[in-house]
């Protein structure tokens, strides 16, 4: 089955930019989708197809996708981004779809 | 406004059944795609089931395959999730979640969740 790894942790001090990684096995012929998960609340979509956003998602959010690795790009990081985040890709394989382990953000 | 709701969850001893059921309202509840997805204590998210518009074709998690049936209402705008033997594994947040537009594999909205516990 597909496997998507994400470093467990990331973090970064305010105004600075964020970097969160997706691995997987030719990742960059796949889509991947982006999600934020606050404390006790549901997950929400900030990128979908690699790199749009939903509307209401700031242009600070942005993502990119190629070979074996998936990046969701934070700019001017802000406390309130402070979050777990998912990357998530359908496996056609198998008609499955993928969650990475998450990557919980810290602002420092 | 767009909007999910999930209810049914509860205690259950293992082996146990219930049934998870999802309201949508503020969309063309039949036009869409719909998962499941469920969130262990402290855990990821894990994806469940899908199943698509017209509930002729649906898929499963290994781990719940043959045990979960995913069905759908569309008259009643709502989804279902039917759980039997039930394992102390999966004790879980369930969130029901909208597939994007044309069938698309994102999820754009997501229920606030209901929590099942199984434990005797």
């Amino acid at each position: 089955s597909y496997v998507l790894t994400q470093p467990p942790s990331v973090s970064v001090a305010p105004g600075k930019t964020a970097r969160i990684t997706c691995g997987g096995n030719n990742i960059g012929s796949k889509s991947v989708h982006w999600y934020q998960q606050k404390p006790g609340q549901a997950p929400v979509l900030v990128i979908y197809y690699d790199s749009d956003r939903p509307s209401g998602i700031p242009e600070r959010f942005s993502g990119s996708n190629s070979g074996n690795t998936a990046t969701l790009t934070i700019s001017r990081v802000e406390a309130g981004d402070e979050a777990d985040y998912y990357c998530q890709v359908w496996d056609s394989s198998s008609d499955r779809v993928v969650f990475g382990g998450g990557t919980k953000l810290t602002v420092l | 406004e767009v909007q999910l709701v999930e209810s049914g969850g509860g205690l259950v001893q293992p082996g146990g059944s219930l049934r998870l059921s999802c309201a949508a309202s503020g969309f063309t509840f039949s036009s869409y795609w719909m998962h499941w997805v469920r969130q262990a204590p402290g855990k990821g998210l894990v994806w469940v089931s899908r199943i698509n518009s017209d509930g002729s074709s649906t898929s499963y998690a290994d781990s719940v395959k043959g045990r979960f049936t995913i069905s759908r209402d569309n008259a009643k705008n709502t989804l279902y999730l039917q759980m039997n033997s039930l394992r102390a594994e999966d004790t879980a947040v369930y969130y029901c979640a909208r597939a994007g537009y044309d069938a698309a594999f994102y999820m754009d909205v997501w229920g606030k969740g209901t929590t099942v516990t199984v434990s005797s």
